[in-house]
Parts: structure tokens; C-alpha cells; sequence
């Protein structure tokens, strides 16, 4: 149980484009989602928190306008990157948590994003 | 402010030795500890948590860790490696409430060899 899935697994872009990264649970219901960023053998830094419902808490110098989320349903948030440009490339990952209260996150198999 | 430390970008350890994996953290009251093991080009895989209870954490794949509160720290180990354990290892702690942010060390690269 608690499978989280990301949709694509790998995208690649021209710079000015916006792309969109699906983040879902597949089998229980998240109220919290959580978007994080990877560069190459480094650890996870946290984007931006988004909760079912309302507007997702962006972390600070986080640009919440070109990092655009939305958590529309208890199984699904998108990430969508607007404006991309080859600084955006990172590789993105999600993770779901059940309830709050619950410190159990549940991650996703992570997206990369190439911008030429 | 709640922090965790991996003093260790790389681990080296033969097949069939054993392994230990370093994290320190830094928390007000009392501390969720948890490590993740990352694959290259993969997301996070559960290993272990220490929450309350027994200071010996087992998790997935044979690896343990100690929970050591006045050396502040949460060892990950495993008793003889294995080249597929080959990986990128997370300690991470929870900020805050229980409910809060995971906030991670820098990452240790173990590599076993043959």
C-alpha cells in the first residue's frame, strides 16, 4: 500500500515552455503533498507544501509564479513550471502524506526535466 | 532550528563487511528520525524510523540503526554489505510537530565493491 506515482517519468522541454508533472496516491487519500528538488548527488530541497483544497505554502525564495501548484483532488497535485529555462532542470520529486498529524510521507519515483 | 548532518559524503566498504552510515541531528524535544535510500534516477525508498520505544530500529533490506540521545545521533548499519546496497543514503528528521517537514542531511554515497 501507500503508492505514490508521477507522471512522466522524464520530460524534456524547450526553454520558454511550460511543463506539467502529475503527482497522485494511488491507493489512500493524501491531504498533504509535498514537492521537492533534486540536483545530481545532492539532498532534497523542499519546494513548496500543497494541501487539498488551498493554496500550496511555497518555501522561501521559492518563485510561486513560475513554480505553479495545484492540489485539486485528496489524490492528485501538479507541479507545473512555467516559463521554463535550462536552470529548471532538476529532477523533481513528490511525496503524499495520509492525514495530518500523520508524519509518514510516501514518495514518488521522481521526474526529470531537461530544458534545451 | 532542527537540523541533521551526514559528516560523510562517501562510504567505501567491501562485500561482505560490515557498513555504518553517520547522522547527528539536532532537534527541540523529542525527535522523528528516518532514513531513505535513493537509486539513481529513482525517488525515496522507506528503510527504517525511529519514533519512541527500543533504541535498535530494524528496517527493510537488513539494515538497522541506534538511536543514541546524548551522542545525538542515528546510525544507519548493516552487518555485512552488499553490492546492490550500492546508493545514495538520507537521514532526515521531522520539523516541527509530527506533522511538519522532513528536512534531510546532505546524502552519503555508499559504494560497495566486490
Amino acid at each position: 500500500g501507500a503508492v505514490v506515482s508521477q507522471h512522466p517519468s522524464w520530460v524534456i522541454c524547450k526553454s520558454g515552455t511550460s511543463v506539467k508533472i502529475e503527482c497522485r496516491s494511488l491507493d489512500f487519500q493524501a491531504t498533504t503533498m509535498f514537492w521537492y528538488r533534486q540536483f545530481p548527488k545532492q539532498s532534497l530541497m523542499l519546494m513548496a507544501t500543497s494541501n487539498e483544497g488551498s493554496k500550496a505554502t511555497y518555501e522561501q525564495g521559492v518563485e510561486k509564479d513560475k513554480f505553479l501548484i495545484n492540489h485539486a483532488s485528496l489524490t492528485l497535485s501538479t507541479l507545473t513550471v512555467t516559463s521554463a529555462h535550462p536552470e529548471d532542470s532538476s529532477f523533481y520529486i513528490c511525496s503524499a502524506r495520509l492525514r495530518l498529524g500523520n508524519y509518514e510521507q510516501y514518495f514518488g519515483p521522481g521526474t526529470r526535466l531537461t530544458v534545451t | 532550528a532542527q537540523s541533521v548532518a551526514q559528516p560523510e559524503d562517501q562510504v567505501n566498504v567491501a562485500e561482505g563487511n560490515p557498513l555504518t552510515v553517520k547522522c547527528t541531528y539536532s532537534v527541540s524535544g523529542n525527535p522523528y528520525l528516518f532514513w531513505y535510500v535513493q537509486y539513481p534516477n529513482r525517488g525515496l525508498q522507506f528503510l527504517l524510523k525511529y519514533i519512541t520505544g527500543d533504541n535498535l530500529v530494524k528496517g527493510s533490506y537488513g539494515f538497522e540503526a541506534e538511536f543514541n540521545k546524548s551522542q545525538t545521533s542515528f546510525h544507519l548499519k548493516k552487518p555485512s554489505a552488499l553490492v546492490s546496497d550500492s546508493a545514495l543514503y538520507f537521514c532526515a528528521v521531522i520539523k516541527g510537530s509530527k506533522g511538519g517537514k522532513l528536512i534531510f542531511g546532505q546524502g552519503t554515497e555508499l559504494s560497495v565493491k566486490p
